[in-house]
């Protein structure tokens, strides 16, 4: 069964770029059985789908979020990894990795989840 | 894009019926998928393609989705199903994954 761990910095500040990384074990990310994706959980709130990628590169952005964000896959590493630029205090979230099934798409398999708080 | 509304909160009796909503245009349209989100965990998904359920669900899960709300049911309930709730569709016009905004089921 697939085992995903979120890491990155735990505080980052206005403005910065927020930058988190996913490391997929119990199986290999460049097959075609699934999207990787980020969804993000702000405190007290409900859950945020934020982008999926499949190992291709093929990419789906959240609209409110496309400007910022931007998601990549090392298949080298059997990682892949969020970036969103120019953070406020409205990205705190817990920020959750997962594993997307596809037609249709549904999230198999949740990271814990890793915290990250903007402020300065 | 679509929108997925939930009941913020649902309140029931242990042994009793939970029904959860997910209300969307056609939604009967689309498979819908159910996740419980214990307190400070990851979500779990109980149920997807609108009734199936995933190894280790327990049979007390169920749903089913018409016209335009999908349908979460946990029979007999237990203090232990005290969550958060939430539905999920795959918005194909926008390339989107929706989530509704969860309902919070309190044991009584």
């Amino acid at each position: 069964q697939l085992q995903l761990q979120e890491s990155g910095p735990g505080l980052v500040k206005p403005s910065e770029t927020l930058s988190l990384t996913c490391t997929v074990s119990g199986g290999s990310i460049d097959g075609s059985s699934f999207y990787w994706g980020w969804i993000r959980q702000p405190p007290g709130k409900g859950l945020e789908w934020i982008a999926n990628i499949f190992y291709s590169g093929s990419t789906d952005y959240q609209s409110s979020l496309k400007s910022r964000v931007t998601i990549s896959v090392d298949t080298t590493k059997n990682q892949f990894s969020l970036k969103l630029t120019s953070v406020t205090a409205a990205d705190t979230a817990v920020y959750y990795c997962a594993s997307l099934s596809f037609t249709p798409i549904r999230v198999d398999s949740w990271g814990r989840g890793t915290l990250v708080t903007v402020s300065s | 894009s679509y929108v997925l509304t939930q009941p913020p909160s649902l309140l029931v009796a242990p042994g009793q019926t939970a029904t959860f909503t997910c209300g969307g245009s056609n939604i009967g349209t689309v498979s819908v998928h159910w996740y419980q989100q214990k307190t400070g965990q990851a979500p779990v998904m109980v149920v997807y393609d609108d009734s199936a359920r995933p190894s280790g669900i327990p049979e007390r899960f169920s749903g089913s989705n018409s016209g335009n709300t999908a349908t979460l049911t946990i029979s007999r309930v237990e203090a232990g199903d005290e969550a958060d709730y939430y539905c999920q569709v795959w918005d194909s016009s926008s390339d989107h994954v929706v989530f509704g905004g969860g309902t919070k089921l309190t044991v009584l």
